[in-house]
């Protein structure tokens, strides 16, 4: 089973369009979560980051953790087609470990 | 701020021959890098940790002898791929945090190899 587990779709929603993008992870002790975006042969970005569980709001973008089901979800609101990127969630194995997901293709269209 | 570069940006060498990436903390002192792979449609696979005048940290199953890295400065770290054949093209990316930082790395642009 993988540590972080994430449908890399593609995902294809029109422009405003209410985005849902999510990730399961297997290892409860996992305490900080991070959702990075990722266009097309670039580095990653971070987005967002939350500690623990709960709701993170950052403009359009909305991060959210359940730790009781080991479910994170990023929400994006009025999507745009600038938006259209592969999403990564990731989350903190060890000290500055990070372990990623495969990453969700989002495709806006206008 | 914060601000990670890589170069080259893309290198094309042949198969027995090696390849140096370069990463830059252009605007912070980075006590520590990271670099991974990345596969074709696949997740960011972390290859190693560097801290900056010790020996790198190598995860299970990367090859310390093949991936040579070297962080000689709080500013510039190095990963060198010995002996390239084509099954390791992939996209190298480095990553940087600063110091006191666990979650929050930044990343350069990648460094795509194609071994022919």
């Amino acid at each position: 089973q993988k540590e972080v587990e994430q449908d890399p779709g593609p995902l294809s929603v029109p422009e405003g369009a209410i985005v849902s993008l999510n990730c399961t992870y297997s290892n409860s002790a996992f305490q900080y979560f991070m959702w990075y975006r990722q266009y097309s042969r670039k580095g990653p970005e971070l987005l967002m980051y939350t500690y623990s569980s709960g709701n993170k709001e950052d403009g359009r973008f909305t991060a959210q953790v359940d730790k009781s089901s080991k479910y994170i979800s990023l929400f994006i609101r009025d999507s745009q087609p600038s938006d259209s990127a592969t999403y990564l969630c990731a989350t903190e194995e060890g000290f500055q470990k990070l372990v990623f997901g495969t990453g969700t293709r989002l495709l806006v269209s206008p | 701020g914060a601000v990670v570069s890589q170069h080259p940006s893309w290198v094309i060498c042949k198969s027995g021959t090696s390849v140096k990436i370069e990463c830059r903390s252009l605007d912070f002192q980075a006590t520590t890098m990271f670099w991974y792979r990345q596969f074709p449609k696949q997740s960011l696979m972390l290859m190693a940790t560097s801290n900056e005048g010790s020996k790198a940290t190598y995860e299970q199953g990367v090859e310390k002898d093949k991936f040579l890295i070297n962080h000689a400065s709080l500013t510039l770290s190095t990963l060198t791929v010995t002996s390239a054949h084509p099954e390791d093209s992939s996209f190298y990316i480095c990553s940087a945090s600063l110091a006191g930082e666990t979650y929050e790395q930044y990343f350069g642009p990648g460094t795509r190899l194609t071994v022919t």
